[in-house]
């Protein structure tokens, strides 16, 4: 079965510090999202992206945060200088359109990024 | 924000037995609902979804109810099994922000023996 796959699986880094979690969406999928969870909360929407541009994007998406799709596979999702409260599971998400009846968002396995 | 709210932290239920699994929401926006299982550590799975055109949707074990006057829907597993121990959250979404998916805070869905 086709998966979203997200690398890495678990980032160390110290405040202050560039990170980039990159991910895989299904080969076949148009529309790709970045969701994250901190530890006991809700998973929450960042951003969603299609033909090579942010679609919506929610009020954590701020100036710090950024996303591209560099080639034909790659959807990356870039935090130029991390802060301790930005530490959260990173799940990246896609799907095949953004037709409501009959479609669903897949997700990755996500990307633990703890900001020390 | 609570626009999507699961109220029962935990369930245990007997294998073999029916698990439900409540949610509620608060935006009349909201026309579409999924239902996503996650193990620790591990991304979200996609398990089941309804329109809000529909008010059942049904695949294999597991069939989601759909009320929309009163806000809210159900998870039906039937029958339980071990391997439905996980968290499951309830989703939704409307169709003028389709992937902006607001989730629930889960239920933690304990299967016994």
């Amino acid at each position: 079965e086709p998966e979203v796959t997200q690398t890495p699986s678990h980032q160390v880094t110290q405040m202050g510090q560039e990170v980039i979690l990159r991910c895989v969406p299904i080969s076949n999928h148009l529309y790709f999202y970045w969701y994250r969870q901190i530890l006991g909360q809700k998973v929450e929407f960042l951003v969603s992206f299609y033909n090579n541009e942010i679609s919506e994007k929610s009020e954590i998406f701020d100036d710090q945060f950024s996303v591209e799709r560099p080639d034909g596979s790659n959807f990356t999702l870039k935090i130029r200088s991390t802060k301790l409260e930005d530490s959260a599971m990173y799940f990246c998400a896609s799907s095949e359109s953004d037709k409501v009846s009959g479609n669903t968002i897949y997700f990755g396995e996500g990307s633990w990024l703890t900001v020390v | 924000d609570q626009q999507v709210k699961q109220n029962s932290p935990s369930l245990s239920v007997q294998e073999g037995r029916i698990s439900i699994l409540n949610c509620d929401y608060t935006n009349s926006m909201f026309d579409y609902f999924l239902w996503y299982k996650k193990y620790p550590a591990e991304g979200p799975t996609f398990l089941i979804s309804i329109s809000s055109i529909k008010d059942k949707n049904e695949d294999g074990r597991f069939t989601v109810f759909l009320n929309k006057s009163a806000k809210h829907l159900s998870l039906h597993i039937v029958p339980s099994q071990p391997g439905d121990s996980a968290v499951y959250f309830c989703a939704a979404s409307a169709a003028d922000s389709w992937g902006k998916l607001q989730f629930g805070a889960g239920t933690q869905v304990v299967v016994t023996p």
